[in-house]
């Protein structure tokens, strides 16, 4: 399996421009997830997804920021309208849950510079 | 509230050395599962080692292992015979037995020194 692929690996965009990251995770896990990471915050969850359907998006810092997942092979981050202060490596994950242990593999990321 | 703490920003192991890797936590549950996850300079974060709460036998893979200490809320991980493709971040995760609840710690930067 390639695992949890992400795209762009890297993404620099102007102030107020929209950014779409993109999430394939592996094939056959039902969960999938959104992380954030910078220097200042760490690792945060930003949503998550089972079968589809998002579960808890507590973790969304605003509303500027929405996550789909139209079908199980597909999910996208969208930042609309972007702001410096969203730079960060965003990881996408996927999982199956309790027969796999909850074992989250975690794609490459994609690191967001916003200017 | 549930929450992963790593009190040990950085540390430094000589090649060859042994080193520990603190992790407390906090939850209410007795049913959870804790991870350590090597975040290398390449940023890709790899599952080191996995340990379930209700097994009291410490995991072990290979060079590493875990002292799991459920009544103390414990979570170390000792990296044997270092080498200096272990240098890298490390990070402490739970995870709710559920899939219901995920938390990181804030990472302990490993250098190793040749």
């Amino acid at each position: 399996d390639a695992g949890v692929i992400q795209s762009p690996r890297h993404e620099v965009t102007e102030m107020g421009q929209e950014v779409t990251l993109r999430c394939k995770p592996i094939s056959g896990h039902d969960y999938l997830f959104w992380y954030r990471q910078t220097m200042m915050r760490g690792l945060e969850l930003l949503i998550y997804f089972n079968n589809n359907v998002p579960i808890d998006d507590s973790g969304m810092p605003e509303d500027r920021f929405s996550a789909k997942m139209p079908n199980a092979s597909f999910s996208t981050l969208k930042i609309q309208p972007s702001e410096p202060r969203d730079s960060a490596v965003y990881f996408c994950a996927s999982a199956t849950g309790i027969m796999a242990k909850n074992i989250q593999y975690f794609g490459a990321g994609t690191r967001l510079s916003v200017l | 509230a549930q929450t992963v703490t790593q009190s040990q920003p950085e540390m430094s192991v000589q090649e060859a050395e042994t080193v520990t890797l603190s992790c407390t936590y906090d939850t209410s549950e007795s049913d959870y599962y804790l991870f350590w996850y090597k975040q290398p300079p390449s940023r890709q974060m790899i599952l080191v080692i996995r340990q379930e709460a209700y097994k009291q036998q410490n995991a072990t893979e290979n060079r590493f292992s875990v002292n799991f200490q459920k009544a103390a809320k414990s979570f170390s991980l000792k990296i044997s015979d270092s080498q200096l493709g272990d240098a890298a971040m490390y990070f402490c995760a739970y995870t709710g037995y559920n899939f219901n609840k995920f938390y990181f710690g804030s990472g302990t930067k490993l250098n190793v020194k040749p």
